[in-house]
């Protein structure tokens, strides 16, 4: 099987534009969860969904965002970038919803993005 | 506010020796995760454990959760070069209707021959 497959892997941003990730999830796996990693703050949950609807979620403000769509992918958006946004933005895939028995998480390359 | 606090942050080890990272968190929950990621790598998954007492093992490396004691330990027996990565820990906590997951700031490993 395919791994779970991130676009882009780069992305530069300016401040106040809005950015779109993607995340293709291993297929059969029906739950997306998406992570923010930076030096200043580790790693933080965004969110996670499962048959195309948001079922956890972080403390992040409402500028984050997701969906999923019927075929599980799943696209995270950034509105009103700042400059602390700038990180490893990853995103895995899992049989079941976070806490079942098919929980494994199997990870992206990730999207690095850089606010300037 | 849950708290995830991991020790150590830095751990060097000699190749074949033991040792055990631990993970101590502040709320109660009974489901925790460990995570390892190389050096500018993504993360992998290593360990899921969903219940006060579960012990998971896999080759060199065995965690265990203590619901009571609010912890959890990854042990690392005979420690081989390619152990050497940074070890996450991260605890589920709901809130609501809602979870959230509170990741720990990681144990940098670095096993030398």
């Amino acid at each position: 099987k395919a791994g779970v497959t991130q676009t882009p892997r780069y992305l530069i941003k300016t401040r106040g534009q809005q950015v779109t990730l993607s995340c293709s999830p291993i297929s059969g796996h029906r739950s997306v969860s998406w992570y923010q990693q930076t030096p200043g703050q580790g790693l933080q949950f965004l969110f996670e969904y499962f048959s195309e609807t948001q079922r956890n979620k972080g403390n992040f403000p409402g500028r984050f965002s997701g969906r999923q769509f019927s075929n599980s992918r799943s696209e995270m958006n950034v509105s009103t970038l700042e400059l602390g946004d700038s990180a490893l933005y990853l995103c895995a895939s899992s049989e079941g919803l976070r806490g079942s028995l098919t929980d494994t998480q199997y990870f992206g390359p990730g999207t690095r993005l850089t606010v300037l | 506010e849950l708290k995830v606090e991991q020790n150590p942050l830095f751990l060097s080890m000699q190749e074949g020796k033991n040792y055990t990272i631990y993970c101590n968190y502040s709320t109660t929950s009974d489901r925790l995760y460990w995570y390892r990621q190389d050096p500018g790598k993504s993360l992998e998954s290593l360990f899921v454990l969903l219940s006060n007492g579960a012990v998971k093992q896999e080759g060199r490396l065995m965690a265990s959760l203590d619901t009571k004691a609010r912890l959890s330990t990854l042990h690392i027996t005979a420690a081989v070069h390619d152990l050497s990565a940074t070890y996450f820990c991260a605890v589920d906590m709901i809130e609501g209707s809602q979870g959230n997951l509170i990741f720990g700031k990681g144990t940098k490993l670095s096993v030398k021959p």
